[in-house]
C-alpha cells in the first residue's frame, strides 16, 4: 500500500471516446506526476504539479489534458487518442518538487486504444 | 542529470545475496543515485538512495565507489518477492535556478531473476 490510488485499473477506450485517469494521494505530499510506460520503452515523464501549479510538461501532445484540482488529486483527461498512445499511465507525488524528497507511485492505469 | 548503465538481466538464487552493479561515470558532485524497483504490472519503488557514503535501510544496501563513478545495489537474501526491474537513476540534489529537481529519468534498469 504506497498511499497513491489509481482508477481505473484498466481502461479500453476508441479513438473517438473521452475518458478520464484519476490519481489520488493520502500521504499529505504536494507534488503530482504522471508518466507513461509503453511497452519495452522506459519511463516517460509527461506533466508534474507543485502545489496545484503545472511546472513541467514534457512536450506531451495535446490530446492528454492534466487537471490538478488540489494537492491530492490529480486527472488526466484523454481525447481522441491513437492506438500508440496504448501504455501504462503511473501516477506518482512526493513531499514537494523543490526537496528531491522520494517519489511513491501507484500502480497505474493500463490504457488499450482500439 | 548523468546517464546510467546497467547490465540488461541478472539471476541471484533465492536466499543468496543479490549484487546488482550501476556505471554512473559522468555523475556530478551534486548528484545522488537513488534505486528504485518495478515488480511486474506494478508502479516503481524507491528502495535506497546516497551521495557518497554508503547506505543501508530495511530494504538493501548501497554501495559508492570513492570516485562515484560506480555503485552497487545488494539485495542481502534474495526472495522470489524480489524479481522486478531494477532501476539505477543518478539526480540532482541542489542545483541552480531553473534545474528540474524533481525528474527522475529511468532508463531500461536490470530485470531481475530469483529462482528457488
Amino acid at each position: 500500500e504506497t498511499g497513491v490510488t489509481q482508477t481505473p485499473r484498466h481502461l479500453v477506450m476508441g479513438m473517438t471516446n473521452k475518458k478520464s485517469l484519476k490519481c489520488e494521494q493520502h500521504l499529505g505530499h504536494n507534488a503530482m506526476y504522471w508518466y507513461k510506460q509503453s511497452a519495452k520503452k522506459p519511463l516517460e515523464l509527461m506533466f508534474v504539479y507543485n502545489f496545484k501549479e503545472q511546472t513541467e510538461n514534457n512536450s506531451v501532445p495535446s490530446r492528454f489534458s492534466p487537471e490538478c484540482p488540489n494537492s491530492s488529486h490529480l486527472f488526466l483527461h484523454l481525447h481522441t487518442l491513437q492506438p500508440e498512445d496504448s501504455a501504462l499511465y503511473l501516477c506518482a507525488s512526493s513531499q514537494e518538487v523543490h526537496k528531491n524528497n522520494e517519489q511513491f507511485f501507484g500502480p497505474g492505469t493500463r490504457l488499450t486504444v482500439l | 542529470d548523468a546517464k546510467t548503465t546497467q547490465p540488461t538481466s541478472m539471476d541471484c538464487a533465492e536466499g543468496r545475496a543479490a549484487n546488482l552493479p550501476c556505471n554512473h561515470s559522468t555523475i556530478s558532485g551534486n548528484e545522488y543515485v537513488y534505486w528504485y524497483r518495478q515488480i511486474h504490472s506494478q508502479g516503481p519503488q524507491y528502495i535506497i538512495h546516497g551521495l557518497k557514503n554508503n547506505e543501508t535501510n530495511e530494504m538493501a544496501s548501497l554501495i559508492i565507489t570513492e570516485d562515484r563513478k560506480s555503485s552497487t545495489l545488494i539485495l542481502p537474501h534474495a526472495t522470489l518477492r524480489d524479481t522486478a526491474v531494477y532501476y539505477c537513476i543518478v539526480r540532482v540534489a541542489t542545483g541552480a535556478g531553473g534545474t528540474s529537481y524533481g525528474k527522475l529519468t529511468f532508463g531500461q534498469g536490470t530485470i531481475l531473476t530469483v529462482h528457488p
